[in-house]
């Protein structure tokens, strides 16, 4: 199975921060690399998916890069409802398997 | 509305067997690639478990091969997922999702969980 391994496990960031999240892959997944948002109690929300498409309805300051095994999730100016963790996921194979998360925490 | 709803979440003891549904609607359910993911209390996400839009081929994570099953019937636009041989490390909160094109999940259900305990 493909390895996702994310970082940092979490940080903390205060609103209107520029915040940056990595993901790396154990082998390339070409551009089948998505991410979610997930809040406490709730289901996980696709935010971006093939790398840098955005879902419909996700706020334009999410935006995501990379190819092969190095990708970014970035949030260019941090809002109260972002405080959540992310999550990574390749899907070049099955299992989908996705990175560990990173909290995102109000500094 | 696009929805996905589980149930059949509970208590189960060591070693039992539990099904769970998910029933989907507001989409053309029969067209989908259905997934199942779970998340133990205070963990991250763990694949578990595929099935192909009209129920041919199939997935399963190692951690759940040969103990759960994963199902479909197109007819009532309903997933299943039977779960057997339970253990503690299965209990978890269990989503289903939508597969989208570039195999992302794009919908999910609330989530139901399993509590594995004697």
């Amino acid at each position: 199975d493909i390895q996702m391994t994310q970082s940092p496990s979490s940080l903390s960031a205060s609103v209107g921060d520029r915040v940056t999240v990595t993901c790396r892959a154990s082998q390339s997944v070409n551009s089948y690399l998505n991410w979610y948002q997930q809040k406490p109690g709730k289901a996980p929300k696709l935010l971006i998916y093939a790398a840098s498409s955005l879902q419909s309805g996700v706020p334009s300051r999410f935006s995501g890069s990379g190819s092969g095994t190095d990708f970014t999730l970035t949030i260019s100016s941090l809002q109260p409802e972002d405080f959540a963790t992310y999550y990574c996921q390749q899907s070049y194979t099955t299992p989908g398997t996705f990175g560990q998360g990173t909290k995102v925490e109000i500094k | 509305e696009v929805q996905l709803v589980e149930s059949g979440g509970g208590l189960v003891q060591p070693g039992g067997s539990l099904r769970l549904s998910c029933a989907a609607s507001g989409f053309t359910f029969s067209t989908y690639t259905m997934h199942w993911v779970r998340q133990a209390p205070g963990k991250g996400l763990e694949y578990v478990s595929a099935i192909s839009s009209n129920g041919v081929s199939t997935y399963y994570a190692n951690s759940v091969k040969d103990r759960f099953t994963i199902s479909r019937d197109n007819s009532k636009n309903t997933l299943y997922l039977q779960m057997g041989s339970l253990r503690a490390e299965d209990m978890a909160v269990y989503f289903c999702a939508r597969g989208g094109g570039y195999s992302y999940l794009d919908v999910w259900g609330q989530g139901t969980l399993v509590t594995v305990s004697s």
